[in-house]
């Protein structure tokens, strides 16, 4: 039972690149969610989605999108990567009504943008 | 807008000692998360909190929830090394999970 990956783990843009951060659980939750965190700030809400086809706004969404097209999987995009967006981004999920429960995190992706 | 702040941000205390960490957020909420982090690592639920007056405790840590005063305290009781980490509060407010920007707790042997 994986539970939640991320992938990839590091990477490097420069300004101006795309990329996708795929989350991926195996738990047959619901609930997903994208975070950023970056010192001193706790971990922001980019977007989230409450089942799949679904996604909503965050704290932070801009620069961002995101797709649900699979219920396991949850992308995040980068269309144009900026020198602001480098952070440590996080995955979370749960179920509907294991929000009871809590939520699962991955193991983070560590982005940079030079 | 939901808010959520802990206090304090940064915490160095002694081994043996006890403290208390709050969590304050801003609308009404019946469900708060603690969370803790160690340095470049993912976050570790501790505790669960579901209801008013709703306490949990796990070792040395324990957790309660006020609903009405919107508050909530993560106490230590004669801290040990090992405990040193990032706390985090975390408040579920319409699908959407809030957290604090976290207590940097640093244990002095």
């Amino acid at each position: 039972n994986a539970g939640v990956t991320q992938t990839p783990k590091f990477r490097v843009l420069k300004t101006g690149q795309s990329m996708t951060l795929l989350c991926a659980q195996d738990m047959n939750h619901e609930y997903m969610y994208w975070y950023r965190q970056d010192p001193g700030m706790g971990l922001r809400l980019i977007h989230y989605s409450v089942g799949e086809g679904t996604t909503a706004k965050g704290e932070v969404p801009d620069g961002y999108n995101v797709s649900r097209l699979k219920k396991q999987n949850f992308l995040l995009g980068l269309e144009s990567a900026a020198p602001s967006q480098t952070s440590v981004y996080f995955c979370a999920s749960s179920y509907f009504s294991g929000r009871d429960y809590g939520y699962t995190f991955g193991s983070g992706t560590r982005l940079t943008v030079v | 807008e939901l808010k959520v702040e802990q206090n304090p941000l940064f915490l160095s205390m002694q081994e043996g000692k006890n403290y208390t960490i709050y969590c304050n957020y801003s609308t009404t909420s019946d469900r708060l998360y603690w969370y803790r982090q160690d340095p470049g690592k993912s976050l570790e639920s501790l505790f669960v909190l579901l209801s008013n007056g709703a306490v949990k405790q796990e070792g040395r840590l324990m957790a309660s929830l006020d609903t009405k005063a919107r508050l909530s305290t993560l106490h230590i009781t004669a801290a040990v090394h090992d405990l040193s980490a990032t706390y985090f509060c975390a408040v579920d407010k319409d699908d959407k999970i809030i957290f604090g920007k976290g207590t940097r707790l640093h244990i002095l042997p």
